[in-house]
């Protein structure tokens, strides 16, 4: 299995650029969260789709972040426009039956 | 209101000494425990869940964590530790429909030679 592939691993952007960022959840898995994790706020829970479903987003900071997951194999996570308090690594994960949250590598968002 | 402490921010053992990292919860239901691991750089890997049964659930490398409900705790253990295992450890809570996950703030396990 290749796991959740996220992708860039690495994105650097300037202040007011869109940023996207990609996920693959694990082929079978039937919900996809994307996290964010700062020094500061630690990991937070941003927004989580059951069946390509967003179910709750409550953990999206403003509305310059939007989510879809337009087929049970994909997802984006885009920021338009992004700042650099945006600045963080995103974490894209998905679950099975098991009831256990895989993760992905992450994408290192630097916003200058 | 859900929650998980991790009272331990930094750690340090000696390469072959045991070690318990402390994981404290708060869950008004039955909770579903798991504990993951990041290397730097790296996302996060499961090392091992609980969601009923036996309450010594064994996971990958080695690492070992026990169920205690009178205690809320889900400690982490292992008998000898590797270099290799210096990383941070996170224990997490999920709700019952797995849909939610509340993590801890993270221990950093450092391992001397």
């Amino acid at each position: 299995d290749a796991g959740v592939i996220q992708s860039p691993r690495h994105e650097v952007t300037e202040m007011g650029q869109e940023v996207t960022l990609r996920c693959k959840p694990i082929s079978g898995h039937n919900s996809l969260f994307w996290y964010r994790q700062t020094m500061m706020r630690g990991l937070e829970l941003l927004i989580y789709f059951n069946n390509n479903v967003p179910i709750d987003d409550s953990g999206m900071p403003e509305d310059r972040f939007s989510a879809k997951m337009p087929n049970a194999s994909f997802s984006t996570l885009k920021i338009q426009p992004s700042e650099p308090r945006d600045s963080a690594v995103y974490f894209c994960a998905s679950r099975g039956t098991q009831g256990a949250q895989y993760f992905g590598p992450g994408t290192r968002l630097t916003v200058t | 209101a859900q929650s998980v402490t991790q009272p331990d921010i930094h750690i340090t053992v000696s390469e072959g000494a045991s070690l318990e990292l402390r994981c404290n919860y708060s869950y008004g239901a039955t909770p579903y425990l798991f504990w993951y691991v990041q290397s730097p750089g790296q996302g996060l890997q499961l090392l091992l869940k609980y969601f009923s049964g036996d309450t010594l659930v064994q996971g990958i490398k080695g690492f070992e964590a026990e169920f205690k409900r009178s205690q809320s705790s889900f400690n982490l253990r292992k008998p000898s530790v590797h270099w290799s295992d210096a990383a941070e450890y996170f224990c997490a809570v999920g709700q019952y429909n797995f849909n939610k996950f509340y993590f801890g703030s993270g221990t950093k396990l450092n391992v001397k030679p």
